[in-house]
């Protein structure tokens, strides 16, 4: 199971592009990449997944670079509404297993 | 997507009861889950809730403590039994349409606090 690193928190004000890497120097040619967002007394939703290169939906963008050792959760022109921690997660999607949780990111964006 | 609701949201308990957790799911799903999460922590999965089956738990994780129900499709029950003060915790449910897929749709939690 690959394991991910992540910076504990991050800071940034409205209106800026926040950009969250995570690290996974262990993952496996089967892993794909997720992210999840949780806000204060939810649970966690669901942001993006993805394999390699970039995958982009209407909330954010995933970078994986060609090693795929890294990537970046890149969220554009962030708002208040965006503080959360955000989560990467490395999973393999070859027969079936399980999410694990790392520590996550805590973003403030502050006015 | 699916709509989990979870009941009930929050309970203060004596140690030494037992509490049971519903989780309801407004469609069919494939992979149900139980989740815990200590304050100002990460998530922690405590089992697989498998249908007409008995449940998967993870490491450090048993039956006895945190029995689990599966009767169908749409519902689960999380048990946890003989409480003390280390399980006060929030226990979150969450399901899958997909084995593979690593989109899952998490129930609100449940806040729990033994005394």
């Amino acid at each position: 199971l690959a394991k991910t690193t992540q910076p504990i928190s991050m800071d940034s004000y409205e209106g800026q592009e926040v950009n969250i890497t995570c690290s996974h120097n262990n993952i496996a040619t089967n892993d794909y990449i997720t992210w999840y967002q949780q806000f204060p007394s939810q649970g966690p939703r669901f942001i993006i997944q993805g394999y390699k290169t970039k995958v982009t939906n209407e909330v954010a963008s995933l970078f994986i670079p060609a090693d795929r050792k890294s990537s970046t959760l890149s969220l554009p022109r962030v708002s208040l509404s965006d503080t959360a921690v955000y989560y990467c997660l490395v999973r393999s999607t070859s027969g079936y297993s399980t999410l694990t949780f790392g520590k996550g990111t805590m973003l403030l964006v502050s006015p | 997507s699916a709509v989990i609701s979870q009941k009930p949201s929050r309970d203060i308990c004596q140690r030494g009861t037992s509490l049971t957790i519903q989780c309801q799911v407004d469609s069919q799903v494939t992979m149900m889950f139980w989740y815990r999460q200590q304050p100002g922590q990460s998530l922690t999965l405590i089992a697989t809730a498998n249908q007409g089956s008995e449940a998967t738990y993870e490491s450090g994780f048993v039956i006895d403590k945190f029995p689990i129900s599966r009767p169908n499709l749409t519902f689960s029950t999380l048990t946890v039994s003989n409480m003390s003060p280390e399980d006060s915790s929030i226990y979150l449910c969450s399901v899958s349409f997909d084995r593979s897929r690593d989109e899952q749709y998490f129930g609100p939690g449940t806040r729990l606090t033994v005394t």
